[in-house]
């Protein structure tokens, strides 16, 4: 069936750091998704990315979508305690209606 | 606009208990979807309903059941608690080619 990677699991780093997480796709994607979730909280979406290549950024965030639409990164530039928390990809395949797949995530500890 | 609203957000139950939590959506989203988050298992999908009357099982759909009666209401149940549904569950909605959006969670252990 369509699966959804993501890589690394955890992810450990010193503050100031950077960091990328990588999620990989069987099928090709409509659009990706990335969401974040503070320990003890709810996924809150970030960013989504719907053309082959596109390349978005938010302050220190820069994310990517591959040019096969198979697969997305995060990087975090100079990472903060404030950044500490799990990092999802969604992946949405269309069918008769938008079939969204969720990464398992990456789950990244910031050391002060 | 309250968004997602997940009730309740904490429960105790005993095996073989069962119990219904329910999901609510202010925003007229087509999409309602229940997950439930185990330590480092990412979010697993249960059942989802992609509009009023209609849902489908996801890929733990075992031991659940759901209904879609009106469009802003999805309802998870538990016919028999066992102490493996000891999880947080999360609700979410959306509508086509926009970012989901999920409640706050429920936190339910069975003992």
């Amino acid at each position: 069936g369509q699966q959804v990677m993501q890589i690394p699991q955890y992810q450990h780093v010193q503050e100031g750091e950077d960091f990328t997480t990588y999620c990989n796709s069987s099928t090709t994607l409509s659009n990706i998704q990335w969401y974040k979730q503070r320990p003890g909280g709810h996924p809150v979406f970030l960013i989504q990315l719907v053309k082959s290549g596109e390349v978005k950024k938010q302050k220190r965030l820069t994310f990517q979508f591959g040019e096969a639409k198979k697969n997305s990164s995060l990087h975090i530039t100079a990472t903060q305690t404030t950044d500490v928390g799990t990092y999802f990809c969604a992946g949405t395949l269309k069918t008769s209606y938008d079939k969204v797949i969720f990464g398992p995530g990456t789950s990244l500890s910031v050391i002060p | 606009n309250a968004g997602v609203t997940q009730t309740p957000k904490f429960r105790v139950l005993k095996t073989g208990q069962s119990m219904t939590l329910l999901c609510a959506q202010d925003m007229n989203h087509e999409y309602m979807y229940w997950y439930r988050q185990d330590p480092g298992m990412g979010l697993r999908l249960i059942h989802y309903s992609v509009g009023e009357g209609t849902t489908a099982k996801g890929e733990v759909p075992d031991g659940y059941n759901v209904s879609r009666l009106k469009k802003q209401n999805f309802l998870l149940g538990l016919e028999s608690a066992a102490p493996s549904q000891t999880s947080v569950y999360f609700c979410a909605s959306w509508r086509e080619n926009t970012e989901a959006f999920f409640g706050q969670g429920t936190r339910l252990t069975v003992v």
